[in-house]
């Protein structure tokens, strides 16, 4: 079970636009920046959002990310093949002292 | 371009140790936290430990607090993780990342090496 919650799977279509949420509670999205990462099997991760809404240079604009009170989003518009991947979002934890991360959300483009 | 690679990964029974290493280049090593995370087969992300820029500061995750512990050495701009009394949950492939946008953030993760704890 993560700290963090995600929905498991997503879909859209080549074109499309697709909002992939997380929740979590006042010790971590509630009080820390969020950051959202890509992960394609047998690949390194790769950070896609940092600081609630902030991308690292080489992220296209079509991604973009959202943080309000204890949850956040990722958005995906103009859905391309390639973005099919799982996607975690994941927040500095002050009472584990740690980082949590989602359970992850597998993105089909149909 | 930053370029993080492990190393010492590989197959160790119930109860053994291993040691895992992350050379860093293209960074101001002492400058940046480093991190190990890690995704057992079939699951998510998972963090597994955190460590300063200057070393003065560490943080475990509950799973391996007592088992795992983490180390730098700056002149060589690598980081290590000493993993200890494992268990076969630990299986799993292990990322080192660095924190590049934000103090402890894993921002810039390596390739990762498979470890499996099986008998």
């Amino acid at each position: 079970q993560s700290v963090l919650t995600q929905p498991p799977s997503a879909s859209g279509t080549p074109g499309q636009r697709v909002t992939i949420s997380c929740s979590g509670s006042s010790s971590n999205i509630g009080t820390n920046t969020v950051n959202w990462y890509q992960h394609l099997p047998g690949t390194a991760p790769k950070l896609l959002v940092y600081n609630n809404n902030q991308r690292p240079s080489g992220v296209p604009d079509r991604f973009s990310a959202s943080k309000s009170g204890t949850s956040a989003s990722l958005a995906i518009s103009g859905l391309q093949s390639e973005d099919e991947a799982d996607y975690y979002c994941a927040a500095w934890d002050d009472s584990l002292n740690g980082w949590v991360f989602g359970g992850g959300t597998k993105l089909t483009v149909l | 371009e930053v370029q993080l690679v492990e190393s010492g990964g590989g197959l160790v029974q119930p109860g053994g140790s291993l040691r895992l290493s992350c050379a860093a280049s293209a960074i101001t090593f002492s400058s940046h936290a480093m991190s190990w995370v890690r995704q057992a087969p079939g699951k998510g992300l998972e963090w597994v430990s955190t460590i300063s820029g200057s070393g003065d500061n560490t943080y475990f995750a509950d799973s391996v607090k007592g088992r795992f512990t983490i180390s730098r050495d700056n002149s060589k701009n690598a980081v290590s993780l000493q993993m200890n009394s494992l268990r076969a949950e630990d299986t799993a492939v292990y990322y080192c990342a660095s924190a590049i946008y934000d103090p402890l953030s894993p921002d810039y993760w390596g390739q990762g090496t498979r470890v499996s704890v099986s008998s």
